[in-house]
């Protein structure tokens, strides 16, 4: 079936230090979206991309749709405490279809 | 803002008994939900997809007659885990879309359940 291989699994980094964090896959998807979840809650999306190519950003974070349409990648800059957490990527084949999770990075930032 | 809301939050039952748990689209109308599973420090894995007024349709591995989802209404769909054990003991996610034709999922805020 089609899997989302996401790394790194977990990151420590200094608060003020870029982050990026990346999903690949070896089938084709249509929509790529990136979510982060907080413990105990349900994940909250942060960007969604919908084209082969397509370079978003959401303050902070910038997000990109791979050409080939089976990668995508997500950056945070000059990260803060409250961007500690759980980030999934999720793609979709189609509008509509299920959506299928990366396994999650888990970010730690140190004040 | 496409807002999903889920109750409760947390429930603690007694082995074998049935849990109910609700998953509301507060500010549109959902004809599709779905049900995710995730155990902890693990990713979130779709149960089924509930569809309004049909069957769900579920995942391989996924006990239907465990299991049970009803879309009775375009803001409203259920899951009731029935003779709940101690395995059954996790965070269950609700999702839903106000636009299929975009993409984009919204969740609920989990609920939490445990099986003594």
């Amino acid at each position: 079936g089609q899997q989302l291989n996401q790394s790194p699994q977990s990151m420590f980094i200094q608060e003020g230090e870029d982050v990026s964090m990346n999903c690949t896959s070896s089938s084709i998807f249509n929509t790529w979206l990136w979510y982060k979840q907080d413990p105990g809650e349900g994940p909250v999306l942060l960007i969604a991309l919908y084209k082969a190519g397509e370079l978003t950003s959401n303050g902070r974070l910038t997000a990109q749709f791979g050409i080939t349409r089976k990668d995508s990648f997500l950056n945070i800059s000059a990260s803060i405490p409250s961007d500690v957490g759980i980030y999934f990527c999720a793609g979709r084949v189609n509008q509509g279809g299920k959506l299928i999770f990366g396994q999650g990075t888990e970010l730690s930032v140190k004040p | 803002g496409a807002v999903v809301s889920q109750h409760p939050s947390w429930v603690i039952c007694k082995s074998g008994t049935s849990v109910k748990i609700e998953c509301r689209s507060l500010d549109f109308q959902a004809t599709t939900m779905f049900w995710y599973r995730q155990f902890p420090k693990q990713s979130l894995m779709l149960m089924a997809t509930s569809n309004e007024g049909s069957k769900a349709t579920y995942e391989q591995g996924v006990e239907k007659d465990k299991f049970l989802i009803n879309h009775a209404s375009l803001t409203l769909s259920t899951l009731t885990v029935t003779s709940a054990h101690p395995e059954d003991s996790s965070f269950y996610i609700c999702s839903a879309s106000p636009r299929m034709n975009t993409g984009e999922l919204f969740f609920g805020e989990g609920s939490r359940l445990t099986v003594l």
